[in-house]
């Protein structure tokens, strides 16, 4: 089916441990990005993608890491995930016009 | 940095009221600015955008927003709420290779 997809929906891991979610879209849109989503703090950019090989930081990266080794996929890392990591994370790939298509999101607890 | 504020932070309303949402950005300089709505359980769907041209911009089911370039904002309306537009509103602004959400403000419409 076409669009974006993540996974897993869910979640739940322990503080220290490397966490990876999956981001695919059917698009091949360039642009891809990462936010998460928290209560007060709405939506904010972890990490965009402009191209396969090229990633960037945006708003709150600190604790994660990105690869685009291939355009339809964007996995998002948490190398040793902490209890502010605690989140609901969105995927979303850009199509023309600046216009945003997003994933149904990551449930992410870290306890 | 840039934001975006969004000062409603919870609205409730009968249905047939009147919506206005406010939505203000930090940016001097050539900003794309977006709303986008995410009902229960769904992920973010775009409502309307504007780039330039005319200030006031139509969008799906009955929305409008209109851009006051002087006053930094882009305010969303619509005449007549359903209780089907319960859900949570985010305004969005796109500078450069970035994009800065609002914290959101969520709609109730009581029937």
């Amino acid at each position: 089916d076409a669009g974006i997809t993540q996974s897993p929906r869910y979640k739940i891991t322990e503080t220290g441990r490397q966490v990876t979610l999956m981001c695919h879209q059917t698009w091949s849109h360039s642009y891809m990005f990462w936010y998460r989503q928290d209560l007060g703090h709405g939506l904010r950019l972890i990490y965009y993608s402009a191209a396969a090989d090229i990633t960037d930081k945006g708003e709150v990266p600190d604790g994660y890491v990105v690869s685009r080794s291939k355009t339809e996929n964007f996995p998002l890392t948490l190398e040793s995930a902490t209890r502010s990591q605690t989140s609901v994370y969105f995927c979303a790939s850009m199509g023309h016009i600046y216009e945003q298509y997003f994933g149904p999101g990551t449930r992410l607890t870290v306890t | 940095a840039q934001s975006v504020s969004q000062h409603n932070h919870h609205v409730i309303l009968s249905e047939a009221a009147s919506l206005e949402l406010g939505c203000n950005y930090s940016y001097g300089g050539t900003v794309n600015l977006f709303w986008y709505v995410q009902y229960p359980g769904q992920h973010l769907q775009l409502l309307l955008k504007y780039f330039s041209g005319d200030p006031l911009v139509k969008g799906i089911k009955g929305f409008e927003a209109e851009f006051i370039k002087s006053k930094f904002s882009f305010n969303l309306r619509k005449p007549s709420v359903q209780w089907s537009d319960t859900a949570e509103y985010f305004c969005a602004a796109h500078t450069g290779n970035q994009f800065y959400f609002g914290t959101g403000t969520s709609l109730t419409v009581i029937p």
